[in-house]
């Protein structure tokens, strides 16, 4: 069965560091990547995604995603976090039965 | 941001008890979701709809129904429910189920069953 793993559960930060958050899936085959943000109390929203093309993907609030397709990864990045960014972020694959599967999710905090 | 409400957005009910979850979109897309999000789980699909009256399980189906009898409402129903229900539970939409479908997600609905 097509799975998602997100490495990472919880990460503390401090504001201006770097941040990268792991994803890695099963699947073999052709496949459309999310990363998806859920910000405290709110509902999940998209923050980018992948389907073909440009490797490093760009999503809104200064995130990028690079997928590398011989690690089977799509690592979410952001170079300087803020406390703004404190949420919780999940990370999707589209299986080849056109369904979403979600990884565990990881809850960032970012210390001000 | 999509056009997608949910109600209740908390509840709070017994076991035993049947309970119905309401997903509206204003969006017009053909598909629709219901998932649940379980710490250390992530979100997980129970029903989807591709269209009125067309519906099918997902990977946690177990103890639930859904109906969609018009394009706008796709409906979560509990006959009983159990603790282990005890979740959130998001409704998403999307207009297609193809290679670039995105979802975009409800505001979601708190469950507790006592």
């Amino acid at each position: 069965a097509q799975s998602v793993s997100q490495h990472n559960h919880h990460v503390i930060l401090s504001e201006a560091a770097s941040l990268e958050l792991g994803c890695n899936y099963s699947y073999g085959g052709t496949v459309n990547l999310f990363w998806y943000v859920q910000y405290p109390g709110q509902h999940l929203q998209l923050l980018l995604k992948y389907f073909s093309g440009d490797p490093l993907v760009k999503g809104i609030n200064g995130f990028e995603a690079e997928f590398i397709k011989s690690k089977f990864s799509f690592n979410l990045r952001k170079p300087s976090v803020q406390w703004s960014d404190t949420a919780e972020y999940f990370c999707a694959v589209r299986s080849n039965t056109g369904k979403l599967i979600f990884g565990q999710g990881t809850t960032l905090q970012v210390k001000p | 941001d999509a056009g997608i409400t949910q109600s209740p957005r908390h509840k709070v009910t017994e076991t035993g008890t049947p309970v119905t979850l309401r997903c509206h979109q204003t969006e017009n897309h053909r598909y629709m979701y219901w998932y649940r999000q379980d710490p250390g789980h992530g979100l997980r699909l129970i029903h989807y709809s591709y269209g009125v009256k067309d519906t099918d399980k997902g990977e946690v189906s177990d103890g639930y129904s859904v109906s969609r009898s018009k394009t706008e409402d796709f409906l979560l129903t509990l006959e009983s429910a159990t603790s282990s229900q005890t979740s959130v539970y998001f409704c998403a939409i999307s207009e297609r189920a193809g290679a670039t479908d995105t979802q975009y997600f409800g505001p979601g609905t708190r469950l507790t069953v006592l």
